[in-house]
């Protein structure tokens, strides 16, 4: 029973041209969704975040975007660099502070140059 | 400085034996965890301790006991290794016990022949 889910297990873009990378959940209870990258041998680390309050929190190249009504949000990455290239998480957590995240599969993204 | 280390990298051991994967972190947190990512990439939590006591327990086998001496330590300690027990085992820490982002360590990979 996979909560959340990467449909995509991976993703090409050239340099320079937008990334988009996109993530489902099932339980309607999740309240706080979370970005994390991760390159080879080296842990995840965290890129960005949104509160099911809001549909839309951005961080320079970075912007996720939730659509509540369609349990599904996505995270743009404009302009893509070879450096982004990694495998991407999105992860799930709720309802309230329970510390417990749900990851789905990842997306490895491939940026060309 | 490592803000979440673990100890060993790489471990490979024989079945039926025990061994222990040792986690510190230097971030102040009050929450630590542990995670399990398997041979499909699927990175899911296994225990979560506030302050040194318990708080997320998954259905892990009995066989994996986790130990916190301190808040700034989490150490797994795994009993009678299995074949299935091989997997890359991630430290994380966060300091808001729910809600905010979690930092890991660079994980451990664990390699039961």
């Amino acid at each position: 029973d996979q909560q959340v889910k990467q449909n995509s297990p991976s993703l090409s873009v050239q340099e320079g041209r937008i990334s988009i990378l996109n993530c489902d959940y099932t339980n309607s209870m999740f309240d706080y969704f979370l970005w994390y990258k991760k390159y080879p041998a080296e842990g995840p680390t965290f890129l960005i975040s949104i509160s099911s309050i809001k549909d839309k929190n951005e961080d320079g190249r970075f912007t996720v975007f939730l659509n509540k009504s369609a349990k599904h949000l996505s995270l743009h990455i404009v302009p893509s660099q070879p450096g982004d290239s990694a495998v991407y998480f999105c992860a799930a957590s709720g309802p309230g502070n329970t510390g417990k995240l749900i990851f789905g599969q990842g997306t490895t993204l491939q940026v060309k140059p | 400085d490592t803000a979440v280390s673990q100890t060993p990298k790489y471990l490979v051991t024989q079945m039926g034996n025990d061994k222990s994967i040792k986690c510190e972190q230097n971030l102040g947190h009050d929450t630590m965890y542990w995670y399990k990512q398997d041979s499909k990439k699927f990175l899911k939590i296994m225990f979560s301790y506030n302050n040194k006591e318990l708080i997320i327990n998954e259905t892990v086998p009995n066989r994996f006991s986790p130990k916190s001496p301190d808040k700034a330590h989490l150490n797994l300690h795994i009993n009678s290794l299995e074949l299935g027990d091989s997997a890359v085992y991630f430290c994380a820490s966060s300091g808001e016990g729910g809600a905010g982002e979690q930092f890991f360590g660079p994980g451990t990979r664990l390699t039961v022949l």
